[in-house]
């Protein structure tokens, strides 16, 4: 089972809008709705910002949105603030009860 | 509220075992599956396996099979992780995450150093 594919960094001002990509394939992005999405601190656990595609934990600001077409999920934040600067992972179901992590994404504020 | 408390940190020798547990609180036990995640230093996530907490099935990834086990005691709401033949490549914090079709509450992380 191969990793999901993430840009290594992206970068935004304070109020811009970006969008991470996460390309996978026909056995696992593409085939179910079941692409998450999670944020990680340097030091802390990660926290769960977008399930099942699209779907936002009570808790978790608006300003982050998930999508997909095809083989590749995104999720993109918009309005970024300086606290938003973390590592993003993508997640899908892969079939017969496994899953599989993207390489994960450095989002910097600038 | 949900809670995932981890054992604490852990050094093995190369060769050794490791056993980690997650003592899960706040919501029914076997109502879920759990999962494993591992992140070497500086690197990425990685999916271990899951088990179901009600019939204790498991599944792993195919990297991890024949020296991971994972187990559960359903009496004391615990969920155990055994990694066998350690090597230095093992090295990394080990999560444990509730299920419910994704990853919804994490474990703080239990580092586990494996060196001579």
């Amino acid at each position: 089972q191969s990793a999901l594919t993430q840009p290594a960094s992206v970068s935004g001002s304070p109020g811009q809008s970006i969008t991470i990509s996460c390309t996978g394939t026909s056995s696992d992005v593409e085939s179910y709705n079941l692409v998450s999405w999670y944020q990680q601190h340097p030091g802390k656990a990660p926290k769960l910002m977008i399930y099942e595609g699209s779907k936002r934990p009570s808790g978790v600001s608006n300003r982050f949105s998930g999508s997909k077409s095809g083989n590749t999920a995104s999720l993109t934040i918009s309005g970024l603030q300086a606290e938003d600067e973390a590592d993003y992972y993508c997640c899908s179901y892969a079939g017969s009860t496994t899953w599989v992590f993207g390489g994960g994404t450095k989002l910097t504020v600038l | 509220q949900v809670q995932l408390v981890q054992s604490g940190a852990e050094v093995k020798k190369p060769g050794a075992s490791v056993k980690v547990s997650c003592k899960a609180s706040g919501y029914t036990f076997t109502s879920y599956y759990m999962h494993w995640v591992r992140q070497a230093p500086g690197q990425g996530l990685e999916w271990m396996g899951i088990i179901n907490l009600n019939g204790g099935g498991t599944t792993y990834a195919q990297k991890f099979q024949g020296r991971v086990t994972m187990t559960r005691d359903t009496s004391t709401s615990t969920v155990y992780m055994e990694l066998s033949s350690l090597r230095s490549e093992d090295t990394a914090v080990y999560y444990c995450a509730r299920d419910k079709w994704t990853f919804d509450y994490w474990g703080q992380g239990t580092l586990v150093t494996v060196s001579s």
